[in-house]
């Protein structure tokens, strides 16, 4: 199985910082790597596609890259709304497989 | 526009069988896959397995010779059953859309549309 590696566990940030989540994967996953944002008991919720596309309805501040095997999530400009876990998976391989998540958190 | 619900029962005991329900609305099971995901408590998330749009199966070894996903096309539902279970498959189960999004050049996956969630204490 293709194991998720993500950072940090955990961070907080003030209102307009910017962020970054990594996501190291076991092997290389051809960009094939999804970012979901969940919030407080709630479902998971797509905000990233194909390591950088954005899905629609999903606010430009988030922004995803990366390749091979290292992946990132950006927020450009923190919003209470942001204050959630975010989770990376890969579907290059099956069993489709998960970060184990990072909490933001405002400041 | 797609909507999934989960139901079952809230509480299971250890070494029953667990069986839930995902109901769709805005879709055809006939055209789209589905996953089941299950999320313990505080921690992260697990891909369980799918049914595939042509009916076909694939589930995560971890759990494969427990696990069984079927469903019922008519009734626009998806059914998960997972037999011999222990405390620590107390969790928050999840059906997603599963769909692949083409670029031109590559079919990427991704769960797109998720239900509320289920959740499930397994306890005597």
């Amino acid at each position: 199985d293709i194991q998720m590696t993500q950072s940090p566990a955990s961070l907080s940030a003030s209102l307009g910082e910017t962020v970054s989540i990594e996501c190291l994967a076991s092997e290389g996953i051809s960009n094939d790597l999804a970012w979901y944002q969940q919030k407080s008991g709630k479902s998971p919720q797509l905000l990233i596609y194909a390591a950088s596309r954005l899905q629609d309805g999903v606010p430009s501040r988030f922004s995803g890259s990366g390749s091979g095997t290292r992946y990132s999530l950006k927020i450009s400009g923190m919003q209470p709304e942001d204050e959630a876990d975010y989770f990376c998976q890969q579907s290059y391989k099956y069993p489709l497989t998960f970060g184990s998540g990072t909490k933001l958190e405002i400041k | 526009q797609v909507q999934l619900k989960e139901s079952g029962p809230g509480l299971v005991q250890p070494s029953q069988t667990l069986s839930l329900t995902c109901t769709v609305s805005g879709l055809s099971l006939t055209s789209n896959s589905v996953s089941w995901i299950r999320q313990p408590p505080g921690k992260g998330l697990e891909w369980m397995g799918v049914i595939w749009s042509n009916g076909g199966t694939d589930y995560n070894s971890a759990i494969k010779s427990r696990l069984s996903i079927s469903r019922d096309t008519s009734k626009s539902q998806v059914f998960l059953k997972m037999n011999s279970l222990q405390t620590e498959d107390t969790a928050m189960y999840f059906c997603a859309r599963t769909a692949y999004y083409y670029d031109g050049t590559y079919y990427y996956g991704v769960m797109d549309a998720w239900g509320q969630g289920a959740s499930v204490t397994v306890s005597s």
